[in-house]
């Protein structure tokens, strides 16, 4: 989307950890979410983090906020090859709909 | 036990017919949603209703109309298909209007030859 931006391909070794990074611009949104897509597949909500957190851990999952930086970054331990997909970010402005970005995709090597 | 379900999940057609895709969800949700993802997988906006009334119409040709019959469902009618429409349209839901997330259908991908 024009207004969230994220790298387009990250490879990781199998047991790694994989850092997805997003970067935003409207400073005014309240949550941020993270969207896995497998192939074929709709949009799976991973986990959400609302705009007056740091940080926020979910098992395997970390999300951390830098507001200042407008930057969001997914961090996934001890990655699987289930894990590959493509992996979206998006922010809640309050516009009533979420802007995604663009997606990464994340292919993790046996 | 579907969230989110919205049928066909293939519909191939040529140019210049009309087409519908179909969704429902039983979350109890007050908004559905539209979105259109292209070959590079980019997500957009199309349209969303909130309990039947249309908050959401993004710049999309008029060829496309939603249709919300009551607040579990949100059908797209297409008319004068063509080619640039394919693409995968994903059908989604959510509580309220903003800070809830959204629930997503499995999609339709809409193939124009």
């Amino acid at each position: 989307g024009e207004d969230v931006e994220q790298s387009l391909f990250l490879s990781v070794r199998e047991g790694d950890s994989s850092v997805i990074n997003c970067t935003y611009t409207d400073s005014s949104s309240t949550y941020l979410y993270w969207y896995k897509q497998e192939p074929g597949a709709g949009l799976q909500l991973l986990t959400y983090i609302f705009s007056n957190m740091d940080m926020k851990q979910d098992q395997r999952l970390t999300v951390l906020l830098n507001k200042k930086d407008k930057h969001l970054s997914l961090r996934i331990a001890d990655t699987q090859t289930g894990d590959s997909a493509i992996y979206f970010c998006a922010e809640d402005t309050g516009r009533r709909a979420l802007t995604f970005g663009s997606g990464t995709r994340l292919q993790v090597q046996p | 036990d579907t969230a989110v379900s919205q049928t066909p999940k293939y519909l191939v057609t040529q140019m210049g017919n009309d087409k519908s895709i179909k969704c429902e969800q039983n979350l109890g949700h007050d908004t559905m949603y539209w979105y259109k993802q292209d070959s590079k997988k980019f997500l957009k906006i199309m349209f969303s209703y909130n309990n039947k009334e249309l908050i959401i119409n993004e710049t999309v040709p008029n060829r496309f109309s939603p249709k919300s019959p009551d607040k579990a469902h949100l059908n797209l009618h297409i008319n004068s298909l063509e080619l640039g429409d394919s693409a995968v349209y994903f059908c989604a839901s959510r509580r309220d209007t903003f800070n809830s997330p959204l629930h997503f259908g499995n999609g339709t991908r809409l193939t124009v030859t």
